[in-house]
């Protein structure tokens, strides 16, 4: 069965640090790794890996996949209130979307 | 653009009714599926679609049944609802490929 492990489960910083969301998995037949940011509602997509080594960068954040270690990392540096948010890691493989439990996010100002 | 529309946003169910939840996308997705999220939990697939005709189980299938009639359209149908089964359902639609996920606004249900 295909599985996301995310950690930390929660994570609270300061205003300006950098962070760093971890998120390992387990597939069968592996398609691509997403990355989605929720706040108050739906998920809202951020970053979709499927090669390793690449790194995908939007503004502040940053991601990349290891497909041998089967790990992903999401990266926020120069955190704002903004950022905080349930970050949820998703797995595309045998036809289906599986989550993780997701990483709150929290930012003191 | 309408993207993913789940209706109704709120419900308060009491124990044994039934209902379904409506979830239409008008994007031409093939694939679409229903999650629940828990506090804690993440987004837990209950059942999934890869096109009209066809579905199958996800990870907590249990007490909920679903048909994809057409492209546009995947209700989501509790028969028979439990306070086991409070919780937000989020349906989410993609494209076949390597695609992203759209999500709807969500539908908070609560069984009292």
């Amino acid at each position: 069965e295909d599985k996301v492990v995310q950690s930390p489960l929660s994570l609270v910083v300061h205003e300006g640090d950098t962070v760093t969301l971890n998120c390992s998995y387990e597939v069968t037949n592996f398609r691509s790794l997403l990355w989605y940011k929720q706040e108050k509602k739906a998920p809202t997509f951020l970053f979709m890996l499927t090669s390793s080594g690449i790194e995908k960068k939007s503004g502040r954040l940053s991601s990349i996949l290891d497909k041998k270690e089967l790990f992903s990392i999401l990266n926020i540096t120069a955190t704002q209130t903004g950022d905080s948010a349930v970050y949820l890691c998703g797995l595309f493989g045998n036809e289906k979307l599986t989550f993780g439990t997701g990483t709150r996010l929290t930012i003191i100002p | 653009n309408a993207g993913v529309t789940q209706t109704p946003k709120f419900q308060v169910l009491k124990t044994g009714q039934s209902m379904t939840l409506q979830c239409a996308q008008d994007m031409n997705h093939e694939y679409m599926s229903w999650y629940r999220q828990d506090p804690g939990m993440g987004l837990r697939l209950i059942h999934y679609s890869v096109g009209a005709g066809i579905t199958d189980q996800g990870e907590v299938p249990n007490g909920y049944n679903v048909s994809r009639s057409t492209t546009e359209d995947f209700p989501l149908r509790l028969l028979s609802a439990a306070p086991s089964q409070t919780s937000v359902y989020f349906c989410a639609s993609r494209k076949a490929g390597n695609t992203e996920a759209f999500f709807g606004q969500g539908t908070r249900l609560t069984v009292v």
